[in-house]
Formats: structure tokens, sequence, C-alpha cells
């Protein structure tokens, strides 16, 4: 049974504009959320986290935003760029457990 | 620095053959983790190694698979005899510290093809 799902497989934004992906998670002992993005042929790279206690983190042009009682996370990138397109996994880890546990993926085409 | 280093890159062996992964992590990383990813699936936890011990082996698969890391250092991980259902990339982690303030960092993987 999945704990962390990433419903979009796909999702294709112009150049420029905002993306948005989106995370739900089943398990609502996680209290530490990651993204990760990951090009073709090279193992996925950290991106940004978020704490429970924090409903919203910000690194540059990632936002990541958590709604607790919606179990839901969302990765924003804004605005898009043609080095964005790949694809991100969303991740989540119970009071620090290094299993971190990840949703299945989101590829990102960044359209020129 | 150099990352966490992953040989080989690609394996192909034959269904009942024996296949060993070898994970090079960041020097000075006593946490090292093996992940799985089966096609299109999610990214999944085999094991953790503190250092020599286990940590964690509660996501490998079943006894055909087994990972060592003697002297703390680099890992292996040895699929015998393999199955069809072992086919997938291989990623291999290492991080300074344990939990939430210390995120993983990947090699490259090893994609892992049995016929």
């Amino acid at each position: 049974d999945q704990q962390v799902k990433q419903n979009s497989p796909s999702l294709s934004v112009q150049e420029g504009r905002i993306s948005i992906l989106n995370c739900d998670y089943t398990n609502s002992m996680f209290d530490y959320f990651l993204w990760y993005k990951k090009y073709p042929a090279e193992g996925p790279t950290f991106l940004i986290s978020i704490s429970s206690i924090k409903d919203k983190n910000e690194d540059g042009r990632f936002t990541v935003f958590l709604n607790k009682s919606a179990k839901h996370l969302s990765l924003h990138i804004v605005p898009s760029q043609p080095g964005d397109s790949a694809v991100y996994f969303c991740a989540a880890s119970v009071g620090g457990d290094d299993k971190i546990i990840f949703g299945k993926g989101t590829r990102l085409h960044i359209l020129p | 620095e150099a990352g966490v280093t992953q040989f080989p890159s690609h394996s192909v062996i034959e269904k009942g053959q024996t296949v060993t992964l070898r994970c090079d992590p960041i020097s000075g990383h006593d946490n090292l983790y093996w992940y799985r990813r089966v096609m299109g699936k999610e990214i999944k936890f085999l094991l953790h190694f503190v250092k020599e011990s286990k940590q964690d082996e509660s996501g490998m698969p079943n006894n055909r698979f087994l990972a060592e890391r003697t002297g703390g250092t680099y890992s292996t991980l040895k699929v015998q005899p393999a199955e069809l259902e072992d086919s997938g990339v291989y990623f291999c982690a290492s991080s300074q510290f344990t939990g939430a303030n210390s995120p993983l960092h990947f090699g490259n993987g090893t994609r892992l093809t049995v016929t």
C-alpha cells in the first residue's frame, strides 16, 4: 500500500510559468517531507524539505507547501526553466527515521 | 568532494545467475542506504547501514539478497540467484548524520536486467 502518492505521472508547463507538483500521503505519523529531483541516468538529488511544524518553506524559485489536515504537499517552481525538466519525487519520513518513503515520481516537461 | 559512486552502471544477467553491486559512499559518511526502483514505480528502501552494522534491513525482499559493508566503507549488494522480478535500478545513498537534517546523497544507480 502506497503511503506517498504522486497521482500525476507527468506534467507539461510553459517556460516562465509556474509548475505545481502535488503529493498526498496517508501516514499521519510522517513529520518530515522532502522533494528530490532526478535527471535520466542519474540518481535523485535533494531539492527542498519541510518539517511538519511548518506549512511553507522557500528556497529561491522553489517553495514547498504543507497542508497537514489534508495530508497534502505541493512543490511550486517559479519561474519554470528548461533545466527544471526532470522527474520529481516526493518523499516522507517519521520522526527523523532514516527510512525515507518515496512516491512514484512526476515527470515535469518545461516547454519552450 | 567525490559523490557516491556505484559499479557497474549496467548489468545484464540471466535468471539464476549471481550479481554483485558495489557502492562507495561519500568519504566520512557513516550512513549508507540501498534503494531500488522497479520500472515506473516508487523508489523503495532496502536497507540502512551505520558504519558496518545493519541498522534496518526491513526492506530486503527475501534471502536471495545479501548486503555487506565490511570495515564500514564501501558496500556490496549480492543477488543470488537472480530472478526476473529483480530487474530495476538499484540506488545507493549516503549521509553524514542520521535523521531529518541530513539529506541523502544518491549515486547514479546500477541498472540490473535479469533475462
